[in-house]
């Protein structure tokens, strides 16, 4: 049962142009979501994130976007650059609870900027 | 530079075999999470330890144990090693507070080959 789903494996644009990575989620108890950037071989790093409360956050090229009614969340990356090449997760996180923080993700989408 | 370290980086061993994993979490982060990537798969979620206790598991097989040490450093025991246990086991760490929005950062992962 996944809970959390990126139902594209994978997405290429072109340089200078908008990527929209996409993700669904189905447990209403997930309260923060966020976004998280992997290149082969290395761990995943922290990209930007946004509370449920809100319905979007940005921070430089990168701007996340939630529609909770809908249980859905994108990735815009404006413009996207040949360095943004990688697997992007989506992970989301419950609320107040007993379990600490703990991150449930997506399968992942393969961006290929091409230059 | 996420602040979480793992050791080792890169481990072959053989089947039957028994391991250890060893993680040191950002500083004053309290909350140890263990993931496992195996080839072509998403994160998936084995345990979280909470300033010396167990709080959560996920997909962990017997076979496999962890704890978390007075001094926040956390072991991860892989033992009786099978081939399908190859794969990136990452460490990361939060706060640990049990309100969601702690962003947790990974390692950059131990690279497990078993043959």
């Amino acid at each position: 049962d996944q809970q959390v789903k990126q139902n594209s494996p994978s997405l290429s644009v072109q340089e200078g142009r908008i990527s929209i990575l996409n993700c669904d989620y189905t447990n209403s108890m997930f309260d923060y979501f966020l976004w998280y950037k992997k290149y082969p071989a290395e761990g995943p790093t922290f990209l930007i994130s946004i509370s449920s409360i809100k319905d979007k956050n940005e921070d430089g090229r990168f701007t996340v976007f939630l529609n909770k009614s809908a249980k859905h969340l994108s990735l815009h990356i404006v413009p996207s650059q040949p360095g943004d090449s990688a697997v992007y997760f989506c992970a989301a996180q419950p609320g107040l609870n007993n379990a600490g923080n703990m991150l449930t993700f997506g399968g992942g989408t393969r961006l290929m900027v091409k230059p | 530079d996420s602040g979480v370290t793992q050791t080792p980086k890169h481990l072959i061993t053989a089947t039957g075999q028994r391991v250890t994993l060893r993680c040191s979490p950002r500083s004053g982060d309290l909350s140890v999470y263990w993931y496992q990537q195996s080839l072509d798969q998403g994160l998936q979620f084995l345990i979280h330890y909470y300033n010396g206790e167990e709080r959560a598991k996920g997909n962990i097989l017997e076979r496999f144990s962890a704890q978390q040490f007075p001094d926040l450093h956390s072991e991860l025991n892989l033992s009786s090693l099978e081939l399908g246990d190859s794969a990136l086991y990452f460490c990361a760490s939060s706060p640990g507070s049990n309100r969601a929005g702690n962003t947790i950062y990974f390692g950059e992962g131990s690279w497990l080959t078993v043959v």
